[in-house]
């Protein structure tokens, strides 16, 4: 089984508006990610939480704020955005992120994505 | 230089030939090399993963790594319609002591009837 869930599918919000997607496995995976996509780009990396502790912040804006409340679960919650901000949010996970003795343990699953749209 | 290169396509097939995309990258050091395909509209699924040199098959897919080159390429036999979609290259860079995947900007295919 390789299936990361994310709610909800789509999100439309106002520049004041605060609110959060969420994300959740149970492949046993230490390490989990948000992704930010725009149109015919590829995914960007944001956030990264290896065993539910922050290991990496692409120097993303404060308005974006990731929580790992557990190992299976993500967040991220959104406050201030702009429309430029508008994209496919896209949270994955996988066995590991540092490194380790198995490469097959870097191999990341997608989620579905929640698309946003900033109004 | 891009660190991962692919040529954005659209690369267009008719059914039944082989597909062949091609990705290189430039850090000699890096070790995975995974292919996610992406429908308009839709998250990207990991269909390949290759971490040794040569080829990897696996169904209609086939991974090549050539590290010499620092070229890896996806063939799809028997292309189907259902095929057509951006094929994105990935690549864990050897300097990383992360499983940080650096993407490439992806190929779309069309797969014609």
């Amino acid at each position: 089984d390789t299936e990361v869930t994310q709610t909800p599918k789509h999100l439309v919000m106002g520049m004041t508006n605060k609110k959060s997607l969420k994300c959740e496995q149970h492949m046993g995976h230490r390490a989990m990610y948000w992704y930010k996509q725009k149109a015919k780009k590829p995914p960007e990396l944001m956030f990264v939480y290896s065993y539910e502790k922050l290991s990496i912040n692409e120097s993303v804006p404060s308005r974006f704020s990731p929580e790992c409340p557990n190992s299976s679960l993500l967040n991220l919650h959104l406050h201030a955005l702009q429309p430029e901000d508008s994209a496919l949010y896209l949270c994955a996970s996988s066995q590991e992120f540092r490194t380790g003795p198995f490469l097959s343990s870097y191999e990341q699953y997608f989620g579905p994505g929640t698309r946003l749209t900033v109004t | 230089q891009k660190e991962v290169e692919q040529n954005s396509g659209p690369l267009s097939v008719p059914e039944g030939a082989i597909a062949s995309l091609n990705c290189t990258y430039s850090d000699r050091g890096s070790q995975s090399f995974f292919w996610y395909r992406q429908y308009s509209g839709k998250s990207p699924e990991l269909i390949m993963s290759i971490y040794s040199n040569g080829d990897k098959e696996d169904g209609r897919f086939t991974a090549q790594l050539n590290k010499a080159s620092q070229y890896v390429s996806l063939l799809i036999r028997d292309s189907q319609p259902s095929d057509s979609a951006t094929y994105l290259c990935a690549v864990i860079q050897g300097s990383s002591n992360t499983g940080k995947l650096i993407f490439g900007q992806g190929t779309t295919l069309q797969v014609k009837p």
